[in-house]
Formats: structure tokens, sequence, C-alpha cells
């Protein structure tokens, strides 16, 4: 089973406008990362928070962590037609060494 | 700089067949993976290595063997293909295999079994 679930599993937008996007995880960790995917491509990674972090910044990218809900939120501020793309969280369940993702939100930002 | 190679790109087999991917990074990393990618299933790890001379089962390692052949290379074999592996594989490699390193991809392999 997955660690990470993310949600929405799609999400179109306009333009200009924030993009949410949440992933729950089962057990304890000490960081979570969010990465990219252009279709046909490979991962991307956009930012790390760790477990003593509850939010971080990068760009127009803002995430949260909240270790008692075990959720975290990616949000893309004034999003881009190049923010097209799928998103996964990725966590390490009992260390690392077993890094899993997330099934992810595709996102689909329109001009 | 190349990162992540993998080869090949594309690649159809027969039920029954075996084949071999390739993988290569130039970022002198310790740790390398293999993920097969399905609609749906996220990304799901295969096998792993966290260092040189050292290969892990990940979650879905049935069917597959990996070879750590040097610090730079990591391969994965399927000896008997079947359509259940059918999927798009991607390799990556870490400086080290801890939850604080990033993860660098290769660009995928689709691979279709018949």
């Amino acid at each position: 089973s997955q660690q990470g679930e993310e949600d929405p599993q799609a999400l179109s937008i306009q333009e200009g406008e924030n993009a949410t996007m949440n992933c729950s995880y089962k057990t304890s960790i000490n960081n979570l990362q969010w990465y990219r995917q252009n279709s046909g491509r490979g991962l991307v990674h956009l930012i790390l928070i760790r477990s003593n972090e509850r939010e971080k910044h990068s760009g127009r990218l803002r995430v949260t962590l909240d270790t008692s809900k075990k959720s975290s939120s990616l949000l893309i501020t004034a999003s881009r037609a190049a923010d097209t793309a799928s998103y996964f969280c990725a966590t390490a369940p009992g260390g690392f060494q077993k890094l899993v993702f997330g099934t992810g939100t595709r996102l689909l930002v329109s001009p | 700089n190349a990162g992540v190679t993998q080869t090949p790109k594309f690649q159809v087999l027969k039920t029954g067949q075996s084949m071999t991917l390739q993988c290569a990074q130039d970022m002198n990393h310790n740790s390398m993976y293999w993920y097969r990618q399905d609609p749906g299933m996220g990304l799901r790890l295969i096998y792993y290595s966290a260092s040189e001379g050292t290969t892990d089962k990940g979650e879905v390692p049935n069917g597959y063997n990996v070879s750590r052949l040097n610090k730079r290379e990591f391969s994965l074999r399927l000896e008997s293909a079947a359509p259940s592996q059918t999927s798009v594989y991607f390799c990556a490699s870490s400086e080290q295999a801890n939850s604080g390193n990033t993860i660098y991809f290769g660009e995928g392999s689709w691979l279709t079994v018949v």
C-alpha cells in the first residue's frame, strides 16, 4: 500500500489561480519531499520539509507540514500553463532506503 | 552534465524474453534505485542499492534482478518477461540513502510485454 496519498487526484485551474494539493501519510517521518513530473519525463525534486518545520517556501511554492495530522500541502501561487504536471509527495517510513511515493495529483493549468 | 541516463528508452518484448535495463549516473552518488510507474499506482520501488556492493529489495522485487556493477552503474534485469511487467521504469540516484537527500531521476524506459 502507498505511504502517501495525494488529494485531489486531478485539479484543473486557470492561469493566475492558486493550486493546492494535499498529501497524507501513515507513519512518522523525518522529512517529506515533493516532486514534479512533466508528461513523459522523469520526476524532478521541488522541495523538502523536515519534520520539525511547519512551513517552507521556494519561489511560488509553499509547503506546509502537520505531523499531528500526518499531512502536508503544496501550494503553487499564480499558476502558469507551464506548471501543468503531476505532483507527488514522498516519505520514508522506517528510514529513507525505502522512499515511498504517493499516487500523485495531476494539475492542468489552462491559459 | 548528463545526470542519470537509462537505456533503452522504449522496448517491446515477447512474453518469456529477457532483457536488461541499463542505468548510469555521473554525480558520484552512493545510492541508486529502480522504480516502476503504473497508472494510478504512483511509483513503486523495485530494488535499491544503498552503496556500491549492496542491493536490497523494495516493494515489488518479484520477477526482477539487479546488479550494481560499480559506483556509476545499476542495471535491472527481467529474466522472463510477463505482461504484468509492462510499465515505465525509472532509475534514480541520491548522494546517500537517507530521507534528507534529493533523488535524481532518469527520463524513464517504456517497456511493453506482449
